[in-house]
């Protein structure tokens, strides 16, 4: 199946910096990445749809200036946590949908990011 | 708006036993319908999909399948074992939807004993 990895696997910052997560389709290319964050015991809530050569788009909610998406090219979107505080620490996970077959796109999850600031 | 509803855990069962994980939904087209499975310290995977009505998803002897008169998707195994271990999140995506967004249930936390 497709695969989607996601660099680092976890980071441990100071409170005031900034983190920068990375997530590539390693073998197909995809337009519109997923941003989601998942508390401890929670479900995954969509924070951002990061699209090739325009804007993220983000749910509401979700400060954009606090959450940079860049998605560079076909294969890479990024996610940069800005000025990060102790309630910014979560498991960011992204996923990029693919075409499985004639009438259907399947969504493949990165192995997620585990941010801790402190 | 489209939604998704497990049954909340955790379930936990000793090894060999049956598992049943209700999950209905509320959609206002024809959805597609998604197992993910998380196991401890990592991302989701894909477990198994359907994507129209009376299909029959399976993968690793799990199955569900798309019910739309009862809008349900009921996972299902015959014979768990303790490395079933994981959250199960239900999920659907609408195809009349051009972002393939997908929108999950709360999950549902396996324990499987020896």
């Amino acid at each position: 199946g497709a695969v989607v990895s996601q660099h680092p696997s976890w980071v441990i910052c100071k409170s005031g910096t900034s983190v920068k997560i990375e997530c590539r389709s390693l073998d197909f290319q995809a337009t519109t990445m997923f941003w989601y964050r998942q508390f401890p015991k929670q479900s995954l809530m969509l924070m951002a749809t990061s699209n090739e050569g325009s804007k993220a788009t983000y749910e509401q909610g979700v400060e954009k200036d606090k959450f940079l998406i860049n998605h560079a090219s076909l294969t890479l979107s990024t996610l940069t946590v800005t000025s990060a505080h102790p309630e910014d620490s979560s498991f960011y996970i992204c996923s990029a949908p693919t075409r499985t077959d004639l009438y259907q796109e399947t969504q493949y999850f990165g192995p997620g990011t585990r941010l801790l600031v402190l | 708006g489209n939604s998704v509803t497990q049954m909340e855990g955790p379930v936990t069962l000793s090894e060999e036993a049956f598992l049943t994980i209700n999950c209905t939904y509320t959609a206002t087209g024809y959805p597609s319908l998604f197992w993910y499975v998380q196991y401890p310290g990592e991302g989701l995977q894909l477990l198994l999909k359907a994507t129209k009505a009376d299909d029959k998803g399976s993968n690793k002897g799990f199955e569900a399948t798309y019910r739309k008169e009862t809008t349900s998707f009921h996972l299902e195994k015959g014979s768990v074992q303790v490395s079933d271990s994981a959250v199960y999140f239900c999920a659907l995506s609408d195809p009349a939807d051009s972002s393939y967004k997908l929108i999950f249930g709360s999950g549902t936390r396996l324990l499987v004993r020896p």
